[in-house]
């Protein structure tokens, strides 16, 4: 039973640029969910795909957007990147949009590095 | 607006029990979850409260005080591989019932 894969797991950019990274859900599951996590805090929630389309988001800018592909695949892309935006960025799969009894199933992440 | 608390590191010896507190401010409370984090690795579930009391499974216990704001993780026979990050991450109506995740506490185990 494949997990959730996440591509690629590290890259540099510099300011100004685009980045996407990309996720596989979890074998069964059908929501994608992405988040931003800095050194030494937790996962903040980016937004939400379901159905392919985004259905919830949190407080992040605009550059921030995505994708869902019919086979439930994401993708998050970020442009005009800042330093700020250095983070290991997390893919979470679960079925349906709810969050079942608390549990998200993680991919391994993509570590940002911002120039 | 919402708001977790836990301590940021605890330190512990292997073999003993520990304690990670978890305080919770928000609307419309659904439940209190714990993730295990090693470093460089994914975030993994250990357990999720939507109800008051214990939930054990194995070595890992979790509680849920509703009334209280309040949670906490205990760890019994700590081994080396337990040294991680553990975040409490709740579940609310104020979040849309997307999980909110405290800052993590960082758990060193001595030999």
């Amino acid at each position: 039973d494949a997990g959730v894969t996440q591509s690629p797991t590290h890259l540099i950019k510099t300011r100004g640029q685009q980045v996407t990274l990309r996720c596989s859900p979890k074998s069964g599951h059908d929501t994608v969910s992405w988040y931003q996590q800095a050194l030494g805090q937790g996962p903040q929630f980016i937004f939400q795909y379901y159905e392919e389309e985004e259905r919830q988001r949190g407080n992040f800018p605009d550059r921030f957007s995505g994708h869902q592909f019919p086979n439930y695949s994401s993708e998050l892309n970020v442009n005009a990147l800042l330093l700020g935006d250095s983070a290991l960025y997390l893919c979470a799969s679960s079925l349906g949009q709810g969050v079942r009894a608390g549990e998200l199933f993680f991919g391994e992440g993509s570590r940002l590095t911002v120039l | 607006g919402q708001s977790l608390e836990q301590p940021s590191e605890v330190t512990a010896v292997e073999g003993a029990i520990v304690q990670i507190n978890c305080t919770y401010q928000t609307s419309g409370f659904y439940g209190l979850s714990w993730y295990q984090q090693h470093d460089g690795g994914a975030p993994t579930f250990l357990s999720y409260n939507a109800l008051d009391g214990l939930e054990e499974t194995g070595r890992f216990s979790s509680f849920l005080s509703r009334s209280d704001s309040y949670g906490y993780l205990l760890l019994q026979e700590l081994q080396m591989k337990d040294s991680a990050s553990y975040f409490c991450a709740v579940r609310s109506l104020d979040s849309n019932y997307q999980l909110i995740w405290g800052a993590g506490t960082k758990l060193i185990i001595k030999p």
